[in-house]
């Protein structure tokens, strides 16, 4: 089945320590997304890819890069995890086609816990 | 720019009954699309519906249907013969036709448990 993976599902750093998530997909979908998504609260969208363009949303720290290396594979790096990073990592991704955008598909997630 | 809310925060209801979640949102556009997404306690969004804005006729999903009302900006989603696995929260969420990103907007979420 087509589908978003993301490794590992849980991640446990130190303050401070560089950690990278990272999300891959069978869709073949041209569109990456990652969100941050805290306890009961509604994903916060960081960024996004359409191919290889990078799109960063203006109130991501800067402390959050991302990586795109192919079409199937995108990661999330955290430079310096400070413990209000702390969250659900969410993968998402969405073809666009004829200049539109179609719904996104979501990973499972990761769960990064700041120590 | 554009909005999202959902006004309950929790709901409840008994198995086999009929639930449904409010949601109104706020946009100057005239095409776009709306979404309801779940996600259960094991954290992955699933998408339950969509419905594009030019479309007059609800759309529904099996026991999932929605109301939606343009000129109100409305959009609730109905849950017909709740089931356990239903329990989850839910999300409503708008995208543009026209924006250059996908963004999605999400409401606050309303949490669902569904009762035996």
């Amino acid at each position: 089945d087509a589908m978003v993976i993301q490794n590992p599902r849980y991640q446990v750093t130190q303050f401070g320590k560089p950690v990278t998530l990272s999300c891959s997909q069978t869709l073949n979908h041209n569109v990456m997304y990652w969100y941050q998504q805290k306890s009961s609260q509604a994903p916060k969208l960081l960024f996004h890819y359409y191919d290889k363009d990078f799109n960063n949303e203006a109130d991501t720290p800067d402390n959050f890069q991302s990586r795109r290396p192919n079409t199937s594979f995108c990661f999330l790096d955290i430079r310096s995890p400070g413990l209000g990073d702390a969250a659900m990592y969410l993968c998402a991704t969405s073809a666009r086609t004829s200049g539109r955008y179609n719904e996104q598909f979501f990973g499972p997630g990761t769960r990064l816990t700041v120590l | 720019a554009q909005t999202v809310t959902q006004s309950q925060p929790e709901m409840s209801v008994q198995e086999a009954e009929t639930v449904t979640l409010s949601c109104t949102y706020d946009t100057s556009e005239n095409n776009y699309y709306l979404f309801w997404y779940k996600q259960p306690p094991s954290r992955q969004m699933i998408l339950v519906i969509r419905q594009e804005a030019y479309k007059q006729q609800n759309a529904t999903e099996n026991r999932f249907s929605v109301n939606f009302q343009k000129a109100a900006k409305s959009f609730s989603l109905k849950i017909s013969d709740s089931q356990l696995g239903d329990t989850a929260m839910y999300f409503c969420a708008f995208m543009s036709y026209s924006g250059n990103t996908g963004k999605l907007i999400f409401g606050q979420g309303t949490t669902l448990q569904v009762k035996p």
